[in-house]
């Protein structure tokens, strides 16, 4: 079992469309959780944290539960800017090093118009 | 964030041949760290360059393949030696983020998106 996984999509949706990702982690002693975006063919930005308690950025929110060990991402009101891939990015239970973060494989998302 | 540069932005080099990465950062990092992303794959790191000794490379790559260097605390460069196809590949530098109370984030560069033929 992979330790993040995401659903690789493509997601296709019609522009202001709602969508949702997930993503799940095997390790439970995993203490950070991002989401990323990387559009074609470049590096990947950082999108949001995911706090315990969730939060809202404008149009995305983003989940953690812990008890099932998964993140979520949603997207209100899809614009075609959103068309990217969605990294999963966890981190382990020591800070201070890239060693203990762990990226998903991406979902990619294509906003249709 | 820091503001991180990467150069080349893209090559094409011959097999057999050796390409070499430079990143430079706009201010003094403890760490930097190097990932390799595959066509259609995640990111894999690499290595952790080390300001005044060797880097930390991480399960399956080798310093002979991956030598890298770190002279300083905002400069670092990874070759990527005796290429081959199967090195096709976007190298990425990049360094953590303040801590916060979300965690470390880490921050990339550009990224060098290296084609092999």
């Amino acid at each position: 079992r992979k330790e993040v996984e995401q659903d690789p999509g493509p997601f296709n949706v019609p522009e202001g469309a709602t969508v949702a990702f997930n993503c799940t982690y095997s390790n439970s002693a995993s203490q950070s959780f991002f989401w990323y975006r990387q559009d074609c063919r470049k590096e990947p930005k950082l999108l949001m944290s995911v706090y315990s308690s969730g939060n809202e950025d404008g149009r995305f929110t983003a989940q953690l539960n812990r008890a099932s060990q998964y993140i979520s991402l949603l997207i209100r009101d899809s614009k075609l800017s959103d068309s990217a891939t969605y990294l999963c990015v966890v981190r382990g239970p020591f800070s201070g090093s890239a060693r203990q973060l762990t990226f998903g494989s991406g979902t990619q998302l294509t906003v249709l118009p | 964030s820091a503001v991180i540069s990467q150069k080349p932005s893209r090559d094409i080099c011959q097999r057999g041949t050796s390409l070499t990465i430079q990143c430079q950062v706009d201010s003094q990092v403890t760490m930097m760290f190097w990932y390799r992303q595959q066509p259609g794959q995640s990111l894999t790191l690499i290595a952790t360059a080390n300001q005044g000794s060797e880097a930390t490379y991480e399960s399956g790559f080798v310093i002979d393949k991956f030598p890298i260097s770190r002279p300083n605390l905002t400069f670092s460069t990874l070759t990527v030696s005796n290429l081959s196809p199967e090195d096709s590949s976007i190298y990425l530098c990049s360094v953590l983020g303040l801590p916060s109370s979300a965690g470390n984030t880490i921050y990339f560069g550009e990224g060098s998106w290296l084609t092999v033929v």
